[in-house]
């Protein structure tokens, strides 16, 4: 199984910091890394998919990039809507795993 | 609008069994793979199971195989998940969720783009 390893786990932060969090897979998944935000009681959303490709409807103050092992998701101009856990997530190859997730705190 | 909202969740004493339904519209059922990803409390997200759009392919992390049964009903718009044996570590949330394909000149990419609130599973005497 692949495994994915998020840094931090937790993060705080002020409006309108930018923000990063780093995703390691345990072997090469090229650019098969989605990433996800997820609040207390709401349906996860998708933010991006291969690596760094925003999801429709996704504001550009998003960001994602790497391929292989690293990638990054970086958040910019941070708003108050975008304290949430987010999650790396690998569709390399099943088990899809997930990194154990960030939390970004005000 | 894609939609998927589950149901079917609840208390339960270990060992017994629970059914999960997750109803979808919006979208054309029968054309998407599905998942079923849960997240314990305090935990993150795990991913439990995934059938592709006819039925015909199915996927279970170790952790439920041979208890967890996933199966769909296309005429329904319905997803669901058989558990069986269900024990303490089972208790969670349980997310139902779509996966789109996204597709460029040269590669396509999946991402699970539609998912529902939750339903609660609780395991416990």
């Amino acid at each position: 199984d692949i495994q994915m390893t998020q840094s931090p786990s937790s993060l705080s932060a002020s409006v309108g910091d930018r923000v990063t969090i780093t995703c390691r897979a345990s072997q090469s998944i090229r650019n098969y890394l989605n990433w996800y935000q997820h609040k207390p009681g709401k349906a996860p959303n998708l933010l991006i998919y291969a690596a760094s490709t925003l999801q429709s409807g996704v504001p550009s103050r998003f960001s994602g990039s790497g391929s292989g092992t690293d990638f990054t998701l970086a958040i910019s101009n941070l708003q108050p809507e975008d304290f949430a856990t987010y999650y790396c997530q690998q569709s390399y190859s099943l088990p899809w795993t997930f990194g154990q997730g960030t939390k970004v705190e005000i | 609008e894609e939609q998927v909202v589950e149901s079917g969740g609840g208390l339960v004493q270990p060992g017994g069994s629970l059914r999960l339904s997750c109803t979808a519209s919006g979208f054309t059922f029968s054309t998407f793979a599905l998942s079923w990803v849960r997240q314990a409390p305090g935990k993150g997200l795990e991913w439990v199971s995934s059938i592709n759009g006819n039925g015909a392919n199915r996927f279970y992390a170790d952790s439920v195989k041979g208890r967890f049964t996933i199966s769909r009903d296309n005429s329904r718009n319905t997803l669901y998940l058989q558990m069986n044996s269900l024990s303490a570590e089972d208790t969670a949330i349980y997310f139902c969720a779509k996966w789109g394909q996204f597709c460029s000149s040269s590669s396509c990419y999946y991402g699970m783009d539609v998912w529902g609130q939750g339903t609660t599973v609780t395991v416990s005497s």
